[in-house]
């Protein structure tokens, strides 16, 4: 099945500070998604980005399907940042199921 | 905003007993799935549902589960006699009806199940 791997696995930054983390992934996809894992468990939907570029405030993403990468930008990070960010996928060929990166976890320091 | 709800939001229980998990979709929504984390691994896929019936289901997905569409709202999992390794989290997420692309999936906050 299609592999996805995101990169930091951990990343420490300073309240202010701006972050960009990436998702690769292994084969063609018609769907990608960015989440964000809250303290509770709660997965937040940030981006639905299968290609092209979104801004949400101070979050932006793009994704290069033809490369098969994408990228989250954050910028001015706050405390309320921290927690895990997931990559998740959609294959090309035929089913419905997102496929999830490991994530990498964040954590902003005042 | 429309959203997924999901209940209880922590259940626990002892090996061997059956649970059902609660989903409401977001209304207009017709495809559903089910996914689980175990604490501190991502997130996997179990199963998905459309049209009364699921279209795929993953090797977790084994006959201890099972998956229902009671009423015109509800949507559940099933664990018949439960395990110490099913404790995970549980999300249940939904999408709408769209050709030509693929679907967003929404998803709901998710129940804390702990088997003891």
């Amino acid at each position: 099945g299609i592999q996805v791997e995101q990169s930091p696995p951990d990343l420490i930054l300073q309240e202010g500070a701006n972050s960009t983390l990436r998702c690769n992934f292994s084969d063609s996809v018609n769907n990608l998604q960015w989440f964000h894992q809250n303290p509770w468990g709660q997965l937040i939907n940030l981006f639905y980005i299968p290609s092209g570029t979104k801004q949400n405030g101070r979050l932006s993403a793009t994704t290069v399907a033809t490369e098969r990468y994408s990228l989250l930008y954050i910028s001015s990070s706050q405390t309320t940042d921290s927690g895990v960010y997931f990559c998740a996928v959609t294959s090309n060929f035929g089913n419905e199921k997102l496929t999830f990166g490991t994530g990498t976890r964040l954590t902003i320091i005042p | 905003e429309p959203e997924v709800t999901q209940t209880p939001s922590h259940q626990v229980t002892q090996m061997g007993q059956e649970v059902i998990l609660r989903c409401v979709p977001i209304s207009n929504h017709l495809y559903f799935y089910w996914y689980r984390q175990i604490l501190g691994q991502k997130v996997e896929f179990l199963v998905s549902f459309y049209n009364n019936e699921i279209s795929e289901k993953s090797e977790i997905f084994d006959d201890q589960f099972s998956v229902e569409r009671p009423d015109g709202s509800n949507f559940t999992l099933k664990i018949r006699s439960t395990k110490l390794e099913d404790s995970a989290m549980y999300f249940c997420a939904s999408s709408e009806q769209a050709s030509g692309r693929a679907r967003e999936q929404f998803f709901g906050p998710g129940t804390r199940l702990t088997v003891l």
